[in-house]
């Protein structure tokens, strides 16, 4: 069974930096592209960005919105992927999934973690 | 930068076949997954490339993608399909999500 656990969220000032966690189990991290997708309170989902496996050459890709602020990053020896977050803005407020494609391949986010809440506030 | 359309709500009678659109330019080049989520939970793939459903998904969900349009069917809606849902496609591979609609069951 494919689990996601997040871990890393809580309260940051505007201008601040953060960690997110995505800690793996269930599948062959390794060959699995992992994504992470956010969510404002009462809001949509909007993606945040992708890490492809080494097959893919690690290649990431981001969101415009968040583009040269964060960047997401993995340790297949820990089963564990990452989102840096940097100069953070009160609109990077939000819940942060961690997700993965596993055997459906690096275009379908087929499995969630539970999310984890980050807020961005003075 | 690319844009998926949906409509924020759609109702349904129980029993009754509930439709929802999602369009975007040209959409029928790229393909659509749909993913449903229920208040307080995470998001949950119902369909995937445009018509797929994976494992454990009722055959009551369906998909189709036409020209700049892809539409999610539910046949025989139940009470328990009650929930919000988003359309997702890529575009020059960045993930982008439609606005979410909102399916009420009454």
């Amino acid at each position: 069974e494919v689990q996601l656990v997040e871990s890393g969220g809580g309260l940051v000032q505007p201008g601040g930096s953060l960690k997110l966690s995505c800690a793996a189990s269930g599948f062959t991290f390794s060959g699995s592209g992992m994504h992470w997708v956010r969510q404002a309170s009462g809001e949509g989902l909007e993606w945040v960005g992708r890490i492809r496996s080494k097959v893919n050459t690690y290649a990431t890709e981001y969101a415009a919105s968040v583009k040269g602020r964060f960047t997401i990053s993995r340790d297949d020896s820990k089963n564990t992927a990452y989102l840096q977050m940097n100069s953070l803005r009160t609109e990077d407020t939000a819940v942060y999934y961690c997700a993965t494609g596993r055997d459906y391949g690096d275009y379908v986010v087929a499995f969630w973690g539970q999310g984890t809440l980050v807020t961005v506030s003075s | 930068s690319y844009e998926l359309t949906q409509p924020p709500s759609v109702s349904v009678s129980p029993g009754q076949t509930a439709s929802i659109t999602c369009s975007g330019d040209k959409l029928s080049n790229k393909y659509a997954c749909w993913y449903q989520q229920k208040p307080g939970q995470s998001p949950v793939l119902v369909i995937y490339q445009d018509t797929k459903r994976p494992s454990g998904i009722p055959e009551r969900f369906s998909g189709s993608n036409s020209g700049n349009t892809a539409t999610l069917t539910i046949s025989g809606t139940q009470a328990m399909d009650e929930a919000d849902y988003y359309c997702q496609a890529w575009d020059s591979s960045t993930g982008v999500f439609g606005g979410g609609t909102k399916l009420t069951v009454l």
